[in-house]
């Protein structure tokens, strides 16, 4: 199994302003994925994030809102850039190891 | 376009009794399934799975039935406990190996049992 951990759990931002998550993964994960979950939807792929390469973006989901890092096979941030309260939702990260997808705790964001 | 769909947003379980959580889908190049439980302020936890080359799949209280033709799927618990009220979600990945991790999700069931 794995541990993902992830930050911040929750915060509050003022719209125009800019968030950054992180996750940090206790084993190497080749590939990490970023989903968004919006009040009574599913879970949405925004990106999915390899290490020494640029993240792939989902369909309505962009670089320049999203912007992805992933310096290492252990660790990933994702900023949610100029936000809008249109972006409240819980960012999720994940990753798969052993053939099983973790997820890290979520992050419940509200914009205001 | 949702490929993953739960239809049943909530289910009322009396503790001891069956809950049964359906899911359907419509991409036929799905080809492995899941079953994750999330409680509040905590990350999907992974369940159960099953592959496309099998019907059914057990783990204790869980099991999970595989329609492929009527690309359906159902999570059985058996008896129910209070402690699995939360939100259940269905996901299924493609190809999985080459798109590995990718995974499609449904809205989610929350499922409340009662003592």
């Amino acid at each position: 199994s794995a541990v993902i951990s992830q930050k911040p759990s929750r915060d509050i931002c003022q719209r125009g302003t800019s968030l950054t998550i992180q996750c940090q993964v206790d084993s190497q994960v080749t590939m990490m994925f970023w989903y968004r979950q919006q009040p009574g939807q599913s879970l949405t792929l925004i990106a999915t994030a390899n290490q020494g390469s640029e993240a792939t973006y989902e369909s309505g989901f962009v670089i320049d809102k999203f912007p992805i890092s992933r310096p290492n096979l252990t660790f990933s941030t994702l900023t949610v850039s100029n936000m809008s309260p249109e972006d409240s939702s819980i960012y999720l990260c994940s990753g798969q190891v052993g053939g099983k997808t973790f997820f890290g705790q979520g992050t419940r964001l509200t914009v205001v | 376009d949702q490929q993953v769909k739960q239809n049943s947003p909530s289910l009322s379980v009396q503790e001891g009794r069956i809950s049964i959580l359906n899911c359907d889908y419509t991409n036929s190049m799905f080809d492995y399934f899941l079953w994750y439980k999330k409680y509040p302020a905590e990350g999907p936890t992974f369940l159960i799975s099953i592959s496309s080359i099998k019907d059914k799949n057990e783990d204790g209280r869980f099991t999970v039935f595989l329609n492929k033709s009527a690309k359906h799927l159902s999570l059985h618990i058996v008896p129910s406990q209070p402690g699995d009220s939360a939100v259940y979600f269905c996901a299924a990945s493609a190809n999985r190996g080459s798109t590995l991790g990718r995974l499609y999700f449904g809205r989610g069931t929350q499922l409340t049992v009662w003592p």
